[in-house]
């Protein structure tokens, strides 16, 4: 059963960068999407971006285009996320999560990461 | 990208049956069968409920069910029951090749 672990809660200042690591355990890695979802306190689901592993190429919501970055190195079983000129409205958990079916982004996320919190302050 | 719109609140008595809908455009709901349900309870990572529009992964009752006409998405939950009570949210691909979320829906049992 694979399991998805992101890295601990992080505190950023305005205008800095944050990346958030989750790291695949017990299954296959490189041929399933890994996206990134994010919810702001009180608020809604938020998908940022997703990449498969395998492919290499990642593909991002337009609201964080040039903002995010999504990266993934098979060796490891690990994906990141990179989040740079942070604003206080980034304050969120951050998920990551994997596609249910292999090679697409497209058919829903079965496993999800515990979550982790980014708060952005100064 | 907009997100897809979901009613803010629905709720029902233990037993009985409720729907959400989930509205798109032929852009992302109504172009593709790829609109998955999420259902979150407080402080917990989403639990997926539902793929590929009425598909239902290996462990969910079911008592949950999925449909789709045009571009409104549906998820019905039958037998009501306490357990149901969360969040729930909806999720389409699109043609950017990307995907959206819905509003998010909050389900109450009476």
């Amino acid at each position: 059963q694979v399991q998805l672990v992101e890295s601990g809660a992080e505190v950023k200042k305005p205008g800095s960068s944050v990346k958030v690591s989750c790291k695949a355990s017990g299954g296959t890695f490189s041929s399933y999407a890994i996206s990134w979802v994010r919810q702001a306190p009180g608020q809604g689901l938020e998908w940022m971006g997703g990449i498969i592993p395998i492919l290499g190429i990642a593909n991002y919501a337009q609201k964080f285009q040039g903002r995010v970055t999504i990266t993934a190195d098979k060796s490891t079983s690990t994906a990141y996320m990179e989040l740079s000129s942070l604003r206080s409205e980034d304050t969120a958990v951050y998920y990551c999560a994997r596609d249910k079916l292999e090679l697409e982004l497209t058919h829903g996320m079965d496993v999800w990461g515990q979550g982790t919190t980014v708060t952005v302050s100064s | 990208q907009s997100a897809l719109t979901q009613p803010a609140s629905v709720s029902g008595s233990p037993g009985q049956s409720i729907t959400i809908s989930c509205t798109g455009t032929s852009s992302d709901v109504g172009g593709y069968n790829y609109v998955s349900w999420y259902q979150q309870h407080p402080g917990k990572a989403p639990k997926l409920m539902i793929y590929d529009v009425s598909n239902r992964p290996s462990g969910v009752s079911n008592r949950f069910s999925g449909s789709k006409s045009g571009n409104t998405a549906s998820l019905t939950i039958s037998g009501l029951q306490a357990e149901d009570e969360a969040d729930y949210y909806c999720s389409s691909y699109t043609s950017s090749s990307t995907n959206v979320f819905g509003t998010g829906t909050k389900v109450t049992v009476l």
